[in-house]
């Protein structure tokens, strides 16, 4: 079953715009994590935010957790033609939890 | 590190062979999860070991599916026989401990006519 669950689907932008890619959850987590997938090739781990964290940045990413709300969200900031994938949140539920749990991820388009 | 191998890159095979996927993981991660994924369904689990170990096969879709795990730098997955539904992307992905941030392979597109 799925955890996370990507908003929106697809999301086309101009080169040097912002893109927001958000994610609700069901349960309780240990932490979130951010993947990108190139077309046709495999995830590419890009940002890990614990439950007790609410922001995390990592260069032009900046992730926020609300746990309240169950949700997250995926800022990136002054887009590029290369950062056109799609972005999938996973969730780890619990400690001692080791399952990965994927939403069916975001499309970004990046339009140079 | 070359990071998560995987062969071979796509497999093209016909209703009732068997096919087997071969992983080899970045050394010293003591986590290793194989994943399809698909259009229709996304990125499922189907196997997860620790330490050479299987420690959750519930994602295993039916006994065709076999997954072996012989030392801490090879593990493959097998079906057997395959059929035309099993077409998809076959992912390995390993990690230092399972919680913790997963480094996924290239894949393998597996299609079964």
């Amino acid at each position: 079953s799925q955890q996370g669950e990507e908003d929106p689907q697809a999301l086309s932008i101009q080169e040097g715009e912002n893109a927001t890619m958000n994610c609700s959850y069901k349960t309780s987590i240990n932490n979130l994590q951010w993947y990108r997938q190139n077309s046709g090739r495999g995830l590419v781990h890009l940002i890990l935010i614990r439950s007790n964290e609410r922001e995390k940045h990592s260069g032009r990413l900046r992730v926020t957790l609300d746990t309240s709300k169950k949700s997250s969200s995926l800022l990136i900031t002054a887009s590029r033609a290369a950062d056109t994938a799609s972005y999938f949140c996973a969730t780890v539920s619990g400690a001692g939890s080791y399952q990965l749990t994927f939403g069916k991820g975001t499309k970004l388009s990046v339009i140079p | 590190d070359a990071g998560v191998i995987q062969s071979p890159r796509h497999e093209v095979t016909e209703m009732g062979q068997e096919v087997t996927l071969r992983c080899k993981p970045i050394s010293g991660h003591n986590s290793l999860f194989w994943y399809r994924q698909t259009m229709m369904r996304g990125l499922e689990l189907l196997i997860y070991f620790n330490n050479n170990v299987p420690i959750d096969d519930s994602g295993m879709p039916e006994d065709r599916f076999s997954a072996k795990m012989p030392n801490a730098s090879f593990s493959t997955l097998k079906i057997q026989p395959s059929e035309p539904r099993d077409s998809a992307v076959y992912f390995c992905a390993s990690s230092l401990a399972a919680y913790n941030e997963q480094f996924f392979g290239p894949g393998t597109r597996l299609t079964v006519l």
